[in-house]
């Protein structure tokens, strides 16, 4: 069975910190995707970025970043200068690869409610 | 239109009400659902419909049934709910296979009186 662990459950920071979100991830396929969303207050998940199982490229995306360890099952995501903006809850979420027919099945984490104060 | 459109965003209920969440997608994808998030719990899959068939029911009580007439619309019929069905209900579409990511709607907080 599919597991997404963020062991922290809550974060906060003062504004320009850098802060990191663990993602910590059990799946017995050799192909796989992860995710990161946000979730700010008004309710929307947000999508930001998908990792293939078979890429351990790491991303930046203008302050944000992703480092993905296979070794390690881990896909940690990086707020480099945070910001009052960055505060939501983040969830980081799994899916099999190459299914077709049944949907895309998400197993996500229980998130990480990061507060970026002034 | 943006992406993913849910009404109403909040509805208030008694338990012996009939309502119905709708949620409508405009991202020409083919695969719909339904979860329910609760305070201090993880995201829960209800449902999962693929090219308008449902594929997924994951345990949920029959007093929520799930309709999809078509690739764009998306209904949740509820039915004499309990407190503890009070809730955010997000909708979400992707398309079909594993590395699409979903796209998902801001949702209807449901309070069950």
């Amino acid at each position: 069975a599919q597991k997404v662990t963020q062991a922290q459950t809550e974060i906060s920071v003062v504004e320009k910190e850098d802060v990191t979100l663990d993602c910590v991830y059990e799946t017995r396929d050799t192909t796989y995707y992860l995710f990161w969303y946000k979730q700010p207050p008004s309710g929307e998940l947000v999508f930001l970025i998908r990792r293939n199982s078979f890429d351990e490229q790491n991303e930046i995306s203008g302050r944000y970043s992703w480092n993905f360890q296979k070794s390690t099952s881990s896909f940690n995501f990086t707020i480099t200068a945070s910001q009052v903006v960055d505060s939501a809850v983040y969830f980081c979420a799994l899916s099999e690869g190459g299914l077709t027919g049944g949907g895309n099945k998400l197993t996500f984490g229980t998130g990480t409610q990061l507060k970026v104060e002034l | 239109e943006t992406g993913v459109t849910q009404t109403p965003r909040h509805l208030v209920m008694g338990m012996t009400n009939k309502k119905s969440l709708k949620c409508e997608q405009h991202l020409g994808h083919n695969a719909m659902y339904w979860y329910k998030q609760s305070a201090k719990k993880p995201l829960e899959l209800m449902f999962v419909y693929s090219l308008e068939e449902r594929v997924e029911n994951n345990s949920v009580p029959s007093r929520f049934s799930p309709e999809c007439p078509n690739s764009s619309h998306l209904f949740l019929h509820l039915h004499t709910l309990q407190p503890e069905d009070s809730a955010l209900y997000l909708c979400a579409s992707s398309q079909e296979g594993g590395r699409q990511p979903q796209h998902f709607g801001d949702g209807t907080r449901l309070s069950i009186l």
